[in-house]
């Protein structure tokens, strides 16, 4: 079953500029990951960010969670070319997450324009 | 050095065929998935084995069969392919059979099936 979806589906800035995308979940969770994926590679982890925290950065992200309305955020500032991938954010099946597996949603595809 | 690595890259084979793609972590982790991204970029959880021992098998036709034959190495198995195969399909690890842990991903294997 799905339990995060992410928003937009896609969107497309110009470089330099911020990029925003939001997650959505349904069940409580432990910890929330966001993860990039280029055109025709594989999933890379991005930042993990655990139920008792409401904030985390890492280089040019900011990660914030929100665990009264089930959401969060991934902010992309100054944003480059080389950003642009589909985004996804992945938390614990419902029930947790003792077998290791993550739960995925869509994912926002992000083009940055030179 | 390759993390997670799967062979074929790109495997086409023709309705009812039987094949197979492997992968190889280098890692030292304890545990390996197997996810399937289709059309829509949706990916989806379908095997996770902890030291080789099978802990979630999805909802999968059981057409698809994992072998692990050491905690390096996760192959996925296929009889009788259908056309609703075709798809990438991920090879990820992570250090443990729980959900704080990020997922390492190998570069994927697209699948199409004729």
């Amino acid at each position: 079953s799905q339990q995060g979806e992410e928003d937009p589906q896609a969107l497309s800035i110009q470089e330099g500029e911020n990029a925003t995308m939001n997650c959505s979940y349904k069940t409580s969770i432990n910890n929330l990951q966001w993860y990039r994926q280029n055109s025709g590679r594989g999933l890379v982890h991005l930042i993990l960010i655990r139920s008792n925290e409401r904030e985390k950065h890492s280089g040019r992200l900011r990660v914030t969670l929100d665990t009264s309305k089930k959401s969060s955020s991934l902010l992309i500032t100054a944003s480059r070319a080389a950003d642009t991938a589909s985004y996804f954010c992945a938390t614990p099946p419902p029930g947790g997450g003792s077998q290791g597996n993550l739960i995925f949603g869509k994912g926002t595809k992000l083009s940055v324009k030179p | 050095d390759t993390a997670v690595s799967q062979t074929p890259k790109y495997l086409v084979t023709q309705m009812g065929n039987d094949k197979s793609i492997k992968c190889e972590q280098n890692l030292g982790h304890d545990t390996m998935y197997w996810y399937k991204q289709d059309s829509k970029k949706f990916l989806k959880i379908m095997f996770s084995y902890n030291n080789k021992e099978l802990i979630i098998n999805e909802t999968v036709p059981n057409r698809f069969s994992p072998k692990s034959p050491d905690k390096a190495h996760l192959n996925l198995h296929i009889n009788s392919l259908e056309l609703g195969d075709s798809a990438v399909y991920f090879c990820a690890s992570s250090p443990r059979d729980y959900s704080y842990n990020e997922q390492f991903f190998g570069p994927g294997t697209r699948l199409t099936v004729l």
